[in-house]
């Protein structure tokens, strides 16, 4: 079974702090991506990665940074949290670039910034 | 426009019944399509890839009509256990998903 672990489940952080959500896939995927997901708005890409120290921005990358220095390990980093980046964060995986390949979530970080 | 669009629901059926959730997507160049389904409070899992045929996975049936840029999921004697959100989703090419808000899905006894 693939399995697709975040850090924290719940994360309550304040205006202006450095965040890291960290992202661990134990399958040896190439693919890892993030996501943020708020009502009416649905899942959003912030970032994903192909391989190992790369990275592609996403539709809604602002504010946001990613690092992928292991294969299975995606971290994303708020360098400066804000309120308007309360939200769902999940984190995914998949295999291979094809088409039709499967990502499987992790089972997100609820994150409050107050 | 959304790039992926679902009625929101709720749709409330009684346990048994057949319901059928629709979802248009706007870009024509969509590579590859998916229904998700996600419970309360959970990350959102793979119930079933959509081909151009059709397919169907035992009481779930998917379909997809290129041409209208529409897809279709039927579900048959509805289980309790089917209430959850059924999310759309469209891959717009190497593996860059497009996510419907998705379609709330009430089963009562």
């Amino acid at each position: 079974d693939v399995k697709v672990t975040q850090s924290s489940r719940y994360l309550v952080k304040r205006t202006g702090e450095k965040v890291f959500l960290e992202c661990v896939q134990d399958m040896d995927h190439e693919n890892m991506f993030w996501y943020r997901q708020d009502p009416g708005l649905g899942l959003r890409l912030i970032y994903f990665s192909y391989d190992v120290k790369m990275k592609e921005k996403g539709d809604i990358p602002e504010g946001y940074s990613v690092s992928r220095e292991k294969k299975e390990r995606f971290s994303l980093i708020l360098e400066s949290a804000s309120t308007n980046q309360t939200s769902m964060y999940l984190c995914a995986s998949s295999l291979v670039r094809a088409e039709t390949d499967t990502q499987y979530f992790g089972p997100g970080t609820r994150l409050t910034v107050l | 426009r959304k790039e992926v669009e679902q009625d929101p629901g709720p749709f409330n059926v009684p346990e048994g019944a057949t319901v059928a959730f629709n979802c248009t997507y706007s870009n024509s160049a969509s590579q590859s399509f998916f229904w998700y389904r996600q419970d309360c409070r959970k990350e959102p899992k793979l119930l079933m890839s959509v081909y151009s045929s059709g397919n169907e996975d035992g009481r779930f049936t998917a379909q997809l009509n290129r041409a209208s840029q529409y897809i279709s999921l039927l579900i048959r004697d509805s289980k309790l256990s089917d209430s959850a959100t059924y999310l759309c989703v469209v891959n717009t090419g190497f593996q860059k998903l497009v996510f419907g808000t998705g379609t709330r899905l009430l089963v009562s006894p």
